[in-house]
């Protein structure tokens, strides 16, 4: 079965700073990889996800991450954050083949402060 | 907007009552996911629906079920409802032969 690790449930930044969020996954085979952000009392909206093309993938926002096959990671990082970044982050997996439902993470709330 | 529409948005109802949370797909999308998310749980996968027929099951209780309708819309069906169940439950849809899955807002379900 696979699995998510989030590491740090709580991510605080300055506005302007670096932003990255961890993800560790757990998957006997190679998995497809999403990172979803979901704002307060909203659905979860898809940032970028990995499908076995490029390692590293940009996404909307300016967000990307990196699939590290050897580190088991799929970090998200955004180089300059803006307050509006502000919001709660999870990182997903999901088998290939016929199981198509994501295994999400714990998440991570990203405060952005002035 | 994901094109994936939830009703109802909020759900208040009592211990041991009944409710019924629909979930209308994009337009084409076959696969219908429900998950729930609550503090102690986080997100969870319930139920994955494919053109009608059941596909997947997660973590979801006897006490819940769903079906997909010929026009392809789902219901989430939560029965003898405990305190425990109160969370938001989120509909997803998938088009065939993609990796996305496109989320709707969720209902916020609180059992008093």
């Amino acid at each position: 079965a696979q699995s998510v690790t989030q590491l740090g449930s709580h991510v605080s930044v300055s506005e302007g700073a670096l932003v990255l969020l961890r993800c560790n996954y757990s998957s006997s085979v190679p998995p497809y990889l999403f990172w979803y952000v979901q704002y307060p009392n909203q659905g979860l909206q898809l940032l970028l996800k990995y499908t076995s093309a490029a390692t590293l993938v940009k996404g909307i926002n300016g967000f990307e991450a990196e699939f590290k096959k050897s580190e088991t990671s799929f970090h998200l990082t955004k180089p300059s954050a803006h307050m509006s970044d502000a919001a709660e982050y999870f990182c997903a997996v999901r088998l290939k083949g016929t199981a198509r439902q994501l295994t999400f993470g714990s998440g991570t709330q990203l405060t952005v402060l002035p | 907007d994901s094109g994936v529409t939830q009703t109802p948005k909020h759900l208040i109802t009592a211990t041991g009552q009944r409710v019924t949370l629909r979930c209308s797909p994009r337009s084409g999308d076959l696969s219908v996911y429900w998950y729930q998310q609550s503090l102690d749980q986080g997100l969870q996968f319930l139920i994955q629906y494919y053109n009608g027929e059941e596909r997947a099951k997660g973590n979801i209780l006897e006490r819940f079920s769903a079906q997909q309708f010929p026009d392809l819309h789902s219901e989430l069906n939560l029965s003898s409802l405990e305190l425990g169940d109160s969370a938001l439950y989120f509909c997803a849809s998938s088009p065939t032969g993609t990796t996305e899955a496109f989320f709707g807002q969720g209902t916020r379900l609180t059992v008093v």
